[in-house]
């Protein structure tokens, strides 16, 4: 375990469907993010949570909806997406000026749309 | 100016062998350079950073090799073994916020 475990870890979802992945840290950090890695594609940053508040969301659709009820928990919620969404999506967290230490990544959700 | 450029795209190496990959930036901003290890079904793990006050930094066999008037930076992995295998990614950030700039990846096999 890194100290940010995201669940579930495998999701498959039709185009119409509803369904959220969650994300906790235990690490003590203040900052929490949301990255979409496709295949042969770089890290794409979609959203940045400082001290709980948004301050970046990175021109993504908005069938993507993010949700940081408080320092330690991350949420994305998903509806009616796209095949082109399936992607392994990656949370990380990180303490304000990194001390260090950068981010800290979870394993990340594989997501599947059909 | 917040592209991180990152090479080469993928490669192979012997085991036994010392692989390089490079970045640079461009942004005189940024502060803080780390470098990602990804294997296969995992977040990437932080594997080593440097700041700009030094030109290179050494932990077990991974070195950063940091050239600040070029603006470029590198990773050699010393006698690199095949469990070396994994996506590397060069990173950049400003100290003064939380958000790192990732290069594109580059995919190393290491051959036994």
């Amino acid at each position: 375990e890194t100290g940010v475990t995201q669940t579930p870890r495998h999701l498959v979802m039709g185009m119409t469907n509803k369904k959220s992945l969650k994300c906790e840290q235990h690490l003590g950090h203040n900052a929490m993010y949301w990255y979409k890695q496709s295949a042969k594609k770089p890290l794409e940053l979609m959203f940045v949570y400082s001290l709980e508040e948004r301050v970046e969301n990175n021109s993504v659709p908005s069938r993507f909806s993010p949700e940081c009820p408080n320092s330690s928990h991350l949420f994305l919620h998903l509806h009616t997406l796209q095949p082109e969404d399936s992607a392994l999506y990656l949370c990380a967290s990180s303490q304000e000026g990194f001390g260090g230490y950068g981010y800290t990544f979870g394993s990340g959700t594989r997501l599947t749309v059909v | 100016q917040q592209q991180v450029k990152q090479s080469p795209q993928s490669l192979i190496v012997q085991k036994g062998g010392i692989p390089i990959i490079n970045c640079a930036y461009e942004n005189t901003a940024f502060d803080y350079f780390p470098w990602y290890q990804q294997f296969p079904g995992k977040g990437p793990a932080l594997l080593i950073a440097i700041r700009p006050d030094v030109s290179e930094k050494k932990e077990g066999r991974f070195t950063i090799s940091f050239n600040k008037s070029a603006k470029q930076f590198s990773l050699h992995i010393m006698d690199s073994q095949p469990g070396d295998s994994a996506t590397y990614f060069c990173a950049a950030g400003n100290s003064g916020y939380s958000t790192l700039t990732f290069g594109k990846g580059t995919m190393l096999l290491v051959s036994p």
